[in-house]
């Protein structure tokens, strides 16, 4: 099974400023990385697949990037929407989830 | 729009059995993989299921193989998953989740709002 291992745990971000979320897989899932984000009492929304591309209707503040066993979550300027858990999941191998990083207003 | 409604969680006691449903509209059904995953409280996402959209292929996460059975019935718009021998592990939120499309191991893109299954004596 393919371990996805996120960090942080949490973030803590001023609104407007930069936030960079990293996952990381125990072996090489090429490009087959998703992120998505989940605020309480809602299910998951999918933010990125594909590594780097956006999914439908995903502002242009969110940027994924990597390959392999490396990847990022950007978030260019954070607005108050933003403030919720995220997680990553590879699909290369069956699907896994990453344990979830929770972003935070400072 | 896309729509994805669970429905058939509740209480059931360990060994019990339960049947899910997800009925699906705004999009056409039959051309996409379906998938089952769930979250247990306070806690992470754990993929189950997969299914393709002619049920030509079929997955399982090790921890439910051989005790829960997913299926679909394109005529309906409808998404199943049969839970037999369940456990106190298998408490959680299950989501109903569309796969972006119909190749083998392709992510979820809408989810439903989930139904609450509780394994308890």
């Amino acid at each position: 099974e393919i371990v996805m291992t996120q960090s942080p745990a949490t973030l803590s971000v001023s609104p407007g400023e930069r936030a960079t979320l990293s996952c990381r897989a125990s072996q090489s899932v090429s490009s087959n990385l998703a992120w998505y984000q989940q605020k309480p009492g809602q299910a998951p929304r999918l933010l990125i697949y594909g590594a780097s591309t956006r999914a439908t209707g995903i502002p242009a503040r969110f940027s994924g990037s990597g390959s392999g066993t490396e990847f990022t979550l950007t978030i260019s300027s954070l607005q108050s929407e933003d403030f919720a858990v995220y997680y990553c999941q590879q699909y290369n191998n069956w699907y896994t989830f990453g344990q979830g990083t929770k972003l935070e207003i400072k | 729009e896309v729509q994805l409604v669970e429905s058939g969680g509740g209480l059931v006691k360990p060994g019990g059995s339960l049947r899910l449903s997800c009925a699906a509209s705004g999009f056409t059904f039959s051309s996409y993989s379906m998938n089952w995953v769930r979250q247990a409280p306070g806690k992470g996402l754990e993929w189950v299921s997969s299914i393709s959209s002619s049920s030509s292929y079929i997955y399982y996460a090790d921890s439910v193989k051989g005790r829960f059975t997913i299926s679909r019935d394109n005529a309906k718009n409808s998404l199943y998953l049969q839970m037999n021998s369940l456990r106190a592990e298998d408490t959680a939120v299950y989501y109903c989740a569309r796969a972006i499309g119909d190749t083998a191991m392709v992510p979820p893109d809408y989810w439903g709002q989930g139904t609450l299954v509780t394994v308890s004596s």
